[in-house]
């Protein structure tokens, strides 16, 4: 069974940048898709933005829109997701999850977030 | 784009009581609306996706339904190990989106 392990915790000073990687253990990535969530302290989830990594394609939420790049290896099934200009407000615990592909009992076409990983913390601080 | 808002941000329930949360949208997602339970310290678990359909080895007493703007998750009788905050999430497969709701506490009451 495929397992989503990430990176350790990070402390990071304003404005620095941080990298934050997901590696697929037991498994590969196929061609699922890998979505990055974050919450933090106390609060909900927060869609980022993912990546195909066959395809190498990428989307970002609006909000993250030129601060964060999320980019694959499939060689090593490992993705990665870079925030840079970092504030004291992306103290947050990131996730990975995968996107998989489900059919309902109409053979209607879904995604589901059915892997995570164990999350990251990323404390911004000066 | 498209929002999603949760009620009640938090509901207390006995247990073995039935529980129900709202999801709804800002405009029409038709059925493209799936549920996450999570627990303290432990990251998200898929429950429901389609609305309705279950994910495999969720329990039945847990329930989906709804389409268009407004979707409901239903908890039969609630358990001990199901209280946690659940999140309802709008998803587009191409490009790839989501969009999580506020979620809504389950606390026991």
């Amino acid at each position: 069974q495929v397992q989503l392990v990430q990176s350790g915790p990070e402390v990071k000073k304003p404005g620095s940048s941080v990298s934050v990687s997901c590696k697929a253990s037991g498994g590969t990535f196929n061609n699922n898709a890998i979505i990055w969530v974050r919450q933090a302290p106390g609060q909900g989830l927060e869609w980022m933005g993912g990546i195909i990594p066959m395809f190498g394609t990428t989307n970002y939420a609006q909000k993250f829109q030129g601060r964060i790049t999320i980019t694959a290896e499939m060689s090593t099934n490992t993705a990665y997701m870079e925030v840079t200009s970092l504030r004291s407000d992306d103290t947050a615990l990131y996730y990975c999850a995968r996107k998989n592909d489900y059919y309902d009992s109409n053979g209607y076409y879904h995604d589901g977030l059915d892997i995570w990983g164990q999350g990251t913390m990323v404390t911004v601080s000066s | 784009e498209i929002v999603m808002t949760q009620s009640p941000a938090t509901l207390s329930v006995f247990p073995g009581e039935r529980a129900t949360l709202s999801c709804r949208a800002s405009q029409s997602v038709t059925n493209k609306v799936a549920w996450y339970q999570q627990k303290p310290g432990q990251a998200p678990r898929l429950l429901i996706y389609g609305a309705s359909t279950r994910a495999t080895g969720v329990p039945g007493r847990f329930s989906g339904r709804g389409s268009g703007t407004d979707f409901t998750l239903t908890i039969s009788s609630l358990q001990s190990e199901d209280f946690a905050v659940y999140y309802c999430q709008h998803y587009i497969s191409w490009p790839l989106t989501f969009t999580f709701g506020p979620g809504t506490k389950v606390d026991i009451k």
